[in-house]
């Protein structure tokens, strides 16, 4: 079953550093979406991308994070200058849907944890 | 502000026992609720409805919307200890740029004792 891959698995980062979170979603779908899940809370939404720009993204997702389709199957996510509250898991999900349609075949990585210390 | 909400927000149980778990929402452009099986990592996904009174079933586990009363539910019956997980509710906003970000709840841990 066609999976999507998130690397690393885990990173630990000083407080200040840039980190690039990288991930592949599934070949032929075409929406890209990172959200992120703080230790004992919601999951929570960060940005959509599709079409090679970004086409929703929320309150979290200021200028220091930015998004990126480098080469057409790798998808990042980079965080310029991390701070504590950065910490959490990072998931990539993507899904094939076409149109309106928002189908089963939305798909989530295993997850990054980030460690900002 | 869209919401879900999900209740209770844990339960344990016995095998054999069988669980109801709740999500109640308030989005403005509701498209879809879904359902996920989280156990260490990576939310799995159950279930998508997307039609009032349309059960949905897959082997011990149904579900189903009530989009008058805002609200769904996802049954498992004949509880294992392999059930045990948390169980997230999301709901599909759409948005005019066809986005399809889910908005999710907190979350229900359940934890299915021997």
């Amino acid at each position: 079953e066609p999976e999507v891959t998130q690397t690393p698995s885990h990173q630990v980062t000083q407080m200040g550093q840039e980190v690039i979170l990288r991930c592949v979603p599934i070949s032929n779908h075409l929406y890209f979406y990172w959200y992120r899940q703080i230790l004992g809370q919601k999951v929570e939404f960060l940005v959509s991308f599709y079409n090679n720009e970004i086409s929703e993204k929320s309150e979290i997702f200021d200028d220091q994070f930015s998004v990126e389709r480098p080469d057409g199957s790798n998808f990042t996510l980079k965080i310029r200058s991390t701070k504590l509250e950065d910490s959490a898991m990072y998931f990539c999900a993507s899904r094939r849907g076409t149109g309106m349609s928002l189908d089963y075949g939305y798909t989530f990585g295993s997850g990054t944890r980030l460690t900002v210390v | 502000e869209d919401k879900v909400v999900q209740s209770p927000l844990s339960l344990v149980v016995h095998e054999g026992d069988t669980v109801t778990l709740n999500c109640s929402y308030e989005v403005t452009n509701f498209r879809s609720l879904l359902w996920y099986k989280q156990e260490k990592k990576a939310p799995t996904f159950l279930f998508m409805l997307t039609s009032s009174g349309i059960e949905k079933k897959s082997g011990r586990l149904s579900s189903i919307l009530d989009k008058k009363e805002l609200f769904s539910i996802l049954n498992i019956t004949a509880t294992q200890t392999g059930d045990s997980a948390v169980y997230l509710c999301a709901v599909g906003d759409y948005f005019s740029g066809n986005t399809g970000k889910l908005i999710f709840g907190q979350g229900t841990t359940l934890q299915v004792k021997p």
